[in-house]
């Protein structure tokens, strides 16, 4: 289970941390994501973190303005947002990511919190 | 960028069979993953690896993938199928995670 938390209203510019709690795995054994959706639109990939935090990765539309942490000791994952764009509004999801061969899928993933960015 | 293109919305009568594609370049050389997506609910993996359904999903959901595109099927289509189906895909040149755009699937 994934409980995302976290969101709300901020203005362009701002800042906000999201977490992630997970529960019912070992969650240092497996890597995280960050997914979100714009109102009425589909899920864009956000930002990826490896078990041991060795390796992140962040979509190009994020990349320098978020970033993906994780505390294994208190099963939380987190994502710090600054630098905030309206274009950021939407529901964001953490998942779990399983993988096999080079490729990777999500499973489960949590109920979404939702950031507004207006001014 | 790797890009996937998803057909616009469908429409099935219940009890038929439901395609939904997933183009993408030489796609069948990646594993491609899809996800149902009902309102106001979050996203929950239907098919991965291509053709694998995890444990709870009916055996009515099945897929393939070949040449430049990937295919969910569901048979014997019923009112709990309508949500927006998402395939994904890793891009390992960038890193990158990439979705779909989505369809939305309607039971008429």
């Amino acid at each position: 289970q994934l409980v995302e938390s976290g969101g709300g209203l901020v203005k362009p510019g701002g800042s906000l941390r999201l977490s992630c709690e997970a529960a019912g795995f070992t969650f240092s054994t497996y890597g995280m994501n960050w997914v979100r959706q714009a109102p009425g639109e589909g899920l864009e990939w956000v930002s990826y973190i490896s078990g041991s935090t060795t390796f992140t990765h962040y979509a190009d539309s994020v990349k320098g303005r978020f970033t993906i942490t994780r505390d294994n000791a208190k099963d939380s994952l987190f994502l710090q947002m600054n630098s905030l764009r309206v274009e950021d509004t939407g529901v964001y999801y953490c998942a779990r990511e399983l993988t096999s061969s080079g490729t990777g899928w999500f499973d489960p993933w949590g109920q979404g919190t939702l950031v507004t960015v207006s001014p | 960028s790797y890009v996937l293109t998803q057909p616009p919305p469908v429409s099935v009568a219940p009890g038929k069979t439901a395609t939904i594609t997933c183009g993408g370049s030489n796609i069948g050389s990646k594993s491609v993953h899809w996800y149902q997506q009902k309102p106001g609910r979050a996203p929950t993996l239907v098919i991965y690896e291509d053709t694998e359904r995890p444990s709870g999903v009916p055996e009515r959901f099945s897929a393939s993938n070949s040449g430049n595109t990937a295919t969910l099927t569901i048979s014997r289509v019923d009112a709990g199928d309508e949500a927006d189906y998402y395939c994904q895909v890793w891009d390992s040149d960038s890193n990158h995670v990439r979705f779909g755009g989505g369809t939305k699937l309607t039971v008429l």
